[in-house]
C-alpha cells in the first residue's frame, strides 16, 4: 500500500498569512494527488486534483504543486473560512489512501 | 442541485450487519463511478470502496476482507454498502461521494452529509 504522510499535523497561523502543507508518498504516484478541505461536522470538499488543478469554484488563493513523491498545498492570504483540516489523497493505485490530515488553526 | 443523502446508520452489536443507502439527485447517477469513505470519531478519512457506473467493477480497501459489498441501483439512483461481521473499529461516519474524472485521474467530487455507524455491545 502507498503511505501518505502529511506535515505538519497541525499548524497555527493568522489571517493574511501564507501557509504550506506538505504531503509525501511512500512511492512515486506521478501526479495522482488530490487535496480536500474539511470543516468540523461537515463533509470534505475537493480543492485541488491532479496535484495542481484548482477545482471549479475554489478561490485562487489555494494552489498545489508537486509530482512523484512530494506535493504541497499553499494557501496565500489566509481567510477566516480557511481554518479547517486538510487531507491529501492518492489515486495512483488501489488501495486508495489519504494522508492523516493537517489541522490549520487560528493563531 | 446535486444532493447525496445517506441513511441506514445505526447502533449495531459486534458481528452484526447493516445496509447503508445513498440517495442521489441532481446529476445523471448512472454516468458516474461512486464511492464510500469513512471517518472514525476524531480521526482522518479512510477510503472504503468504489463502484463503476454500471456496477461491473468494484474496488475495496484491504480492511474490508470480504465483509462489505458495494452495489448500486441505477433505476433508483441509489448506492448501497452492505456491511457484515461488523467490528468496533468499523465505528465511523460513512460518506458516499460521486467520482469525477480528469483524464486518467479521479477525485471525490460531491459528498453526502454522512451517516453514523456505531458498533458496540
Amino acid at each position: 500500500d502507498i503511505q501518505m504522510t502529511q506535515s505538519p499535523s497541525s499548524l497555527s497561523a493568522s489571517v493574511g498569512d501564507r501557509v504550506t502543507i506538505t504531503c509525501r508518498a511512500s512511492q512515486s504516484i506521478n501526479k495522482y494527488l488530490n487535496w480536500y478541505q474539511q470543516k468540523p461536522g461537515k463533509a470534505p470538499k475537493i480543492l485541488i486534483h491532479v496535484a495542481s488543478t484548482l477545482q471549479s469554484g475554489v478561490p485562487s488563493r489555494f494552489s498545489g504543486s508537486g509530482s512523484g513523491t512530494e506535493f504541497t498545498l499553499t494557501i496565500s492570504g489566509l481567510q477566516p473560512e480557511d481554518f479547517a483540516t486538510y487531507y491529501c489523497q492518492q489515486t495512483y493505485s488501489s488501495p486508495i489512501t489519504f494522508g492523516q490530515g493537517t489541522r490549520l488553526e487560528i493563531e | 442541485e446535486v444532493r447525496l443523502v445517506e441513511s441506514g446508520g445505526d447502533l449495531v452489536q459486534p458481528g452484526g450487519s447493516l445496509r447503508l443507502s445513498c440517495a442521489v439527485s441532481g446529476f445523471t447517477f448512472s454516468s458516474y463511478w461512486m464511492g464510500w469513505v469513512r471517518q472514525a470519531p476524531g480521526k482522518g478519512l479512510e477510503w472504503v470502496a468504489n463502484i463503476k457506473e454500471d456496477g461491473s467493477d468494484n474496488r475495496y480497501a484491504d480492511f474490508i476482507k470480504g465483509r462489505f459489498t458495494i452495489s448500486r441501483d441505477n433505476a433508483k439512483n441509489s448506492l448501497y454498502l452492505q456491511m457484515s461481521s461488523l467490528r468496533a473499529e468499523d465505528t465511523a461516519i460513512y460518506y458516499c461521494a460521486s467520482i469525477d474524472w480528469y483524464g486518467s485521474s479521479w477525485f471525490f467530487d460531491s459528498w453526502g452529509q454522512g451517516t453514523l455507524v456505531t458498533v458496540s455491545s
